[in-house]
């Protein structure tokens, strides 16, 4: 089994909706993270969490908002969609060596 | 802050030739890690190899291998032998080494590489 999961892989949704994409890790890591890739923008950092109790913005978190429901699970949540957030989502956990990806959610908005 | 750049949107190797991609970055800093990412057209994105930058020898996993140039801030990734396999957009990105940071990547645009048969 993947390490870390992501929920659902792919979304589609019209603007304006509520949408809340699910991370787990069984690596048993506090670092959390969600960044979002476009293309020819690279990963971009929206939101990192340390602990249950220690959540930070990214550099792009406008939009958004996290819930880190225990150790093992981050949630993203767009509250209203908007077509300029169609992109894909990746969650990942770290230990002091490298970051762990999950496999994504491809978002698009309409 | 810190960033990196990849200046090359597009690459392009023989199958079995050996092919270079760049990355520069631009940090205050003297103590980080850098990293390479592979991410193929599945999008999951897999960790090719790792540097520390207090370590002067470069590291080498298999047919990859980097060309670190601490003083010059560039990362170089070298592909020998290449495969098809091989072909995927390649991400280079940046971490501090400092407790008080939060870990987080710093990612340059990517690079797309093709091999041709």
């Amino acid at each position: 089994d993947a390490d870390v999961t992501q929920t659902p892989r792919n979304r589609i949704t019209k603007t304006g909706k509520r949408i809340m994409l699910e991370c787990s890790q069984t690596k048993g890591h506090d670092r959390m993270y969600w960044y979002r890739q476009d293309p020819g923008l690279g990963l971009r950092l929206i939101y990192y969490s340390f602990d249950v109790k220690d959540i930070n913005k990214g550099e792009i978190s406008d939009g958004y908002s996290v819930s880190r429901q225990a150790q093992a699970k981050f949630s993203l949540s767009l509250e209203s969609a908007i077509p300029n957030q169609t992109a894909l989502y990746f969650c990942a956990t770290s230990d002091f060596r490298e970051q762990y990806f999950g496999p994504g959610t491809r978002l698009t908005v309409t | 802050a810190q960033t990196v750049t990849q200046s090359q949107p597009e690459m392009s190797v023989q199958e079995a030739e050996t092919v270079t991609l760049s990355c520069t970055y631009d940090t205050s800093e003297s103590d980080y890690y850098l990293f390479w990412y592979k991410q193929p057209p599945s999008r999951q994105m897999i960790l090719v190899i790792r540097q520390e930058a207090y370590k002067q020898q470069n590291a080498t996993e298999n047919r990859f291998s980097v060309n670190f140039q601490k003083a010059a801030k560039s990362f170089s990734l070298k592909i020998s032998d290449s495969q098809l396999g091989d072909a995927a957009m390649y991400f280079c990105a940046y971490r501090s080494e400092y407790t008080g940071a939060n870990s987080k990547l710093t990612f340059g645009k990517g690079i797309t590489l093709s091999v041709r048969p």
